[in-house]
């Protein structure tokens, strides 16, 4: 079965400091897709990044970007230079290709600090 | 672009009443659409996915009487809640992906803002 492993319930960093979020998943599929997701006490999901089995290079999007280890199964989400405004919960997802579900791990609460 | 809106935001209810989320992909045509719900501080469970023109397949554990699920469009997918009771208070969110129209990634899941039931 598959298994998203968020193991940092709540994170603090310094404002402008880089935070890594870790995230491990199990699966046998050979192709699948992580994503990770923001969300703010409003409530919303926010995509952030997208990172699929296949990519040979790390995925970016701006101030994010995924560190995407296959071998040991782990896809953590660095965000460089934080700011007051991603202070939010974040959730890890994982989607096999072809299927219809995502699971999402239990989430990590990031505080950015002043 | 890949926006998802949710309506109502809010609803309260009285106990035995029925209410109806409906959840829009607005500007792609979305293949499949899910409806999770969400405890405070925990994280999202899947409770069904639609595909359009077709039923709703329920997770384990989900009453599909209690939780009604139409996606009549490629656009638009609803949930009623039949009988709600206070049990039924939640936050529920839809997301939609699969998208034809805009250049989005097809695996993903974008979500609409969610709608937070109080059920008295």
């Amino acid at each position: 079965a598959q298994k998203i492993t968020q193991t940092q319930p709540g994170m603090f960093v310094q404002e402008k400091e880089a935070v890594t979020l870790d995230c491990t998943y199990d699966t046998s599929d050979q192709s699948y897709g992580l994503f990770w997701y923001k969300q703010p006490s409003s409530g919303e999901m926010i995509f952030l990044i997208y990172q699929g089995s296949y990519d040979e290079q790390n995925a970016t999007e701006g101030r994010y970007s995924l560190n995407f280890q296959k071998a040991r199964k782990s896809a953590n989400l660095v965000i460089s230079a934080s700011q007051l405004g991603d202070s939010a919960m974040y959730f890890c997802a994982m989607r096999d290709t072809g299927g219809f579900k995502t699971i999402f791990g239990a989430g990590t609460r990031l505080f950015v600090k002043a | 672009g890949a926006v998802v809106s949710q309506h109502p935001s809010w609803v309260i209810c009285k106990s035995g009443t029925s209410v109806k989320i409906e959840c829009r992909s607005l500007d792609f045509q979305a293949t499949t659409m899910f409806w999770y719900r969400q405890f405070p501080k925990q994280s999202l469970m899947l409770m069904a996915t639609s595909n359009e023109g077709s039923k709703a397949t329920y997770e384990q554990g989900v009453e599909k009487d209690k939780f009604l699920i139409n996606h009549a469009s490629l656009t638009l997918s609803t949930l009623t809640v039949t009988s709600a009771h206070p049990e039924d208070s939640s936050f529920y969110i839809c997301s939609a992906s699969g998208g034809r129209g805009i250049p989005i990634y097809q695996e993903t899941q974008y979500f609409g803002p969610g709608t937070r039931l109080l059920v008295l």
